[in-house]
Order: C-alpha cells, then structure tokens, then sequence
C-alpha cells in the first residue's frame, strides 16, 4: 500500500521557518522525483519545487526561489521542504508527490499524493 | 496567473458528456510535453486521473479520457455522475520555466 505522510505544519509566525517532512512507503522511492505542491484555502494547486531520484537536480518556481530548498534522504525513504522567511501568502496545504520521471526536467504526472500538512502563517 | 489556461468553471446533467479545456504555448504542450490531469474532490489530496495525454490510471473509469493537439489539451467525461462533482486540473511542464505548470482548474458541477 503506497502512503506519503506529510508532517511539520503549524501555525508560525511571519519571517520564521519551518521544515516539512513526507515520509514514503510501499513504492520505490529512489526511483522517483518528488515535489512539493502546494494550495492556499480556496485556490488551485502551485507547483513549488522538485528533485530528481537522487538528489542531483533540483529546480524551483519562481515565487519561492531563493527561499525554500527541497532535499531528500534516500536511506529513509524522506523528502523535505526548508520554508524560511514565511509570509502569509505561504499559508496553504502542502502537499508532497511521487513522479516516475526521476530526473526532474519534465514530468510523467505525479501517481502518488499525500494528505497534505497545513501551514499557516499568522502572528 | 496560470500558464495554462482553463475554464473556471463547467456543468452538466447526470448522464451527459461534458469537455474541460486546457490551453498553453509552445514552451509546454506545444512542445510536446505530455499533459496530465487531476481530480481533487472536496477537503481530498489530488488523484491523477489522466497521464501522458491520454493514459489512464488502473482502476479510472474510462468515461473519462484526455486528447491533446497543438498548444491545447482537453478532458472529456461521459455519462456523468453525481461523483465527479470536483475540481479538476491540468498539468504540464514548461522548458522556459525549467518547472512544472498546473492549470488554474475547472470546478465541475453535476446539476
């Protein structure tokens, strides 16, 4: 049974960071990019950021360049999220996904979805 | 503001076949890049419902179906259900961006 668990939201104070966790299960997580999606209330869905199976490439959208940075740790089957600087147009659920495209430079469609972990910014 | 471009919003009776279109440029669809699609039902993670323009997952209903042409891809359902009442999105990748792109989603209604 495929299973991404998400974890590391809270409710944090604007300028301060957060790390979020996504734990995988039940697939081969070295094969696959992950990324990181993630969706304020009430809106669609934005793309933040990937990285390829083994870590070698990383890319970013615009909008968080410079502030989050995305990494993984194959031995534990984990994917992280740095979120520095926070804003409050950062609050959103953030959701991690699997992608047999493991390079990072196009996508084979994201199979493998989490729950999500809330994040929101508030002082 | 997506790069993909969809209808905020679509509707259709039980039973009758409804299309969402998705529109983008030659850096992502027109470049071949495939398209993919989601459903999200309410309070619900994203389901991929469409891989590689016209693929469908194990165990997706194949009322549902994707085409692509040109810069332009599209979604169409038949027989609709009350259960396919969600938000629906498309998906690409853009070589300008070096990034993935999400359309700004389509809510369906089943009336």
């Amino acid at each position: 049974q495929v299973q991404l668990v998400e974890s590391g939201g809270g409710v944090v104070q604007p300028g301060r960071s957060l790390r979020l966790s996504c734990v995988a299960s039940g697939f081969t997580f070295i094969d696959d990019a992950m990324h990181w999606v993630r969706q304020a209330p009430g809106r669609g869905l934005e793309w933040l950021a990937v990285i390829s199976y083994n870590g070698g490439n990383k890319f970013y959208a615009n909008s968080v360049k410079g502030r989050f940075t995305i990494s993984r740790d194959n031995s534990k089957k984990t994917l992280y999220l740095e979120v520095n600087s926070l804003r409050a147009e950062d609050t959103a659920m953030y959701y991690c996904a699997s992608d047999r495209g493991g390079t990072g430079t196009t996508t084979l469609g994201f199979a493998y979805w989490g729950q999500g972990t809330l994040v929101t910014v508030s002082s | 503001q997506s790069v993909l471009t969809q209808p905020p919003s679509v509707s259709g009776a039980p039973g009758q076949r409804v299309t969402i279109s998705c529109t983008g440029s030659s850096s992502n669809i027109g470049a071949l890049y495939d398209v993919h699609w989601y459903q999200q039902l309410p309070g619900m993670a994203p389901k991929l419902l469409i891989y590689a323009n016209t693929k469908r997952p194990s165990g997706v209903p194949d009322r549902f179906s994707g085409s692509q042409s040109g810069t332009s891809a599209s979604l169409a359902i038949t027989g609709l259900q009350a259960e396919d009442e969600a938000d629906y999105y498309c998906q690409s990748y853009d070589r300008s961006l070096s990034g993935v792109l999400f359309g700004g989603g389509t809510k369906l209604t089943v009336l």
